[in-house]
């Protein structure tokens, strides 16, 4: 079955300062991989998704991820944080197929210091 | 368009009381999702629907926990009897078709304490 590892509970960075968010992904065949991003008392927000092609995705409010099939990785960036991204940020793999098997990490936690 | 809607946005019982909570997806939308998230997880998955039908319920824990969607709409959740571990945000997601390249669209959850 898989599953997603994010390694970083709560990270903290100053504004303007890039950021990385980290991603490993346990997954049999390709993965469909997904960053969603949810602000206190919020539902989550989809930031981007990779399915096949170009291994760089862009999303909005300025995110990035890589997809690295050698490392088993999704990690998110940005290159200039603002204030407005504190909030916590969920990694998600799935299959091909179905919603269903949509797996999430347990999150991180991003504190932007002013 | 207008959003997913949920409700009570707070709801706070004591153990081995009941609790119901209602969804209302986006319009059009045929697949309906109920996620429990415990503080400090991501997102687990309770129950889908696609329209009317459950696609999966293989992680609600159906002696306690009851989902419905009798029109095809709107849904509800409910919890009897409830345990303090129940305490959770229950999240409700819907999305047009139920592959991965249809966005999950989510509420603002109903955030559930047991005491």
């Amino acid at each position: 079955a898989q599953s997603v590892t994010q390694p970083d509970i709560h990270i903290t960075v100053s504004e303007g300062a890039s950021l990385e968010l980290r991603c490993n992904y346990s997954y049999g065949a390709t993965p469909y991989l997904f960053w969603y991003v949810q602000s206190p008392g919020q539902g989550l927000q989809l930031l981007l998704k990779y399915f096949s092609g170009d291994t760089l995705v862009q999303g909005i409010k300025g995110f990035e991820a890589e997809f690295k099939r050698s490392q088993s990785s999704f990690n998110l960036r940005k290159p200039s944080v603002h204030w407005s991204d504190a909030a916590e940020y969920f990694c998600a793999v799935g299959p091909s197929y179905n919603n269903n098997d949509m797996r999430f990490g347990a999150g991180t936690r991003l504190t932007v210091k002013p | 368009e207008a959003g997913v809607a949920q409700s009570p946005r707070y709801k706070i019982i004591e153990k081995r009381q009941s609790v119901a909570f209602w969804c209302n997806p986006i319009s059009g939308h045929a697949t309906l999702y109920w996620y429990q998230q415990i503080l400090g997880q991501g997102p687990k998955l309770l129950i889908q629907f696609q329209n009317n039908g459950v696609v999966d319920d293989s992680q609600l824990p159906k002696d306690r926990f009851s989902a419905e969607r009798l029109k095809g709409v709107d849904s509800t959740l409910k919890i009897q009897p409830a345990k303090l571990e129940d305490s959770a945000v229950y999240l409700c997601a819907s999305s047009l078709v139920s592959e991965p390249n249809s966005p999950l669209h989510f509420g603002n959850g109903t955030r559930l304490t047991v005491t």
